[in-house]
């Protein structure tokens, strides 16, 4: 089975830093993906970025990026430029490419983005 | 589209009372998910479907859960009879084929038992 660990449970800046969420995995899958998903207020689930576990390129959506480490299994997300309405819950995930196509869930870190 | 549209938003029932939720999927994405969110368990699937057929029902809590979906269009997820410990919010989410890897949340419903 696999899980996914998000070691911080709160995170505060101010605006305009530069922010990064940590997430491990654990797996024996070689073929997978992964993703940030940002929860605002709201309640709404929103995809952030996504990343193909057979690519070696970091994906990048426009102020946000990631490092992944593969071999570390490690996927951190980092915020550039941060702005107030990065304000949310946002969770990493992982999906098995191959099979049971679900999403497991960190347990979400909680960003505070401060004026 | 309209997106994933689960109703109701809130519902707040006396524990013992049947609970229904509902989740129409968008049109055209053949997977349908069921997933409860606590703070102390976070985000869990309960349940998912491929092409209307359950395919994974490992995460449901125990026979007082059932989820249907008797068509692409339409899904439920029954609780009976509810408990306050089943107070959460429970979101519905839908994907498109298998190769197509983002899944579409709903807002969620926020159950209470009281």
């Amino acid at each position: 089975a696999q899980t996914v660990t998000q070691s911080q449970p709160e995170m505060s800046v101010q605006e305009a830093e530069t922010v990064t969420l940590s997430c491990t995995y654990d797996t024996s899958e070689n073929n997978y993906y992964l993703f940030w998903y940002k929860q605002p207020p709201s309640r709404q689930m929103i995809l952030v970025i996504r990343q193909e576990a057979y690519k070696q390129q970091n994906a990048t959506e426009n102020r946000f990026s990631v490092n992944f480490q593969k071999a570390a299994k490690s996927f951190s997300l980092k915020i550039s430029d941060s702005q107030l309405g990065d304000t949310a819950m946002y969770f990493c995930a992982f999906m098995k490419r191959v099979g049971a196509q679900k999403l497991v869930f960190g347990q979400g870190t909680r960003l505070t983005i401060n004026p | 589209d309209a997106g994933v549209i689960q109703s109701p938003r809130h519902e707040v029932t006396e524990m013992g009372q049947e609970v229904t939720l509902r989740c129409k999927p968008i049109s055209g994405h053949n997977s349908l998910f069921w997933y409860r969110q606590t703070m102390m368990r976070g985000l869990e699937l309960l349940i998912y479907f491929n092409n209307n057929v359950p395919i994974d029902d490992s995460g449901m809590p125990e026979d007082r859960f059932s989820a249907k979906m008797p068509n692409a269009s339409f899904s439920t997820l029954k609780i009976q009879p509810s408990e306050p410990r089943d107070s959460a919010v429970y979101f519905c989410a839908s994907r498109q084929g298998l190769t197509n890897t983002e899944a579409f949340f709903g807002q969620g419903t926020r159950l209470t038992v009281v």
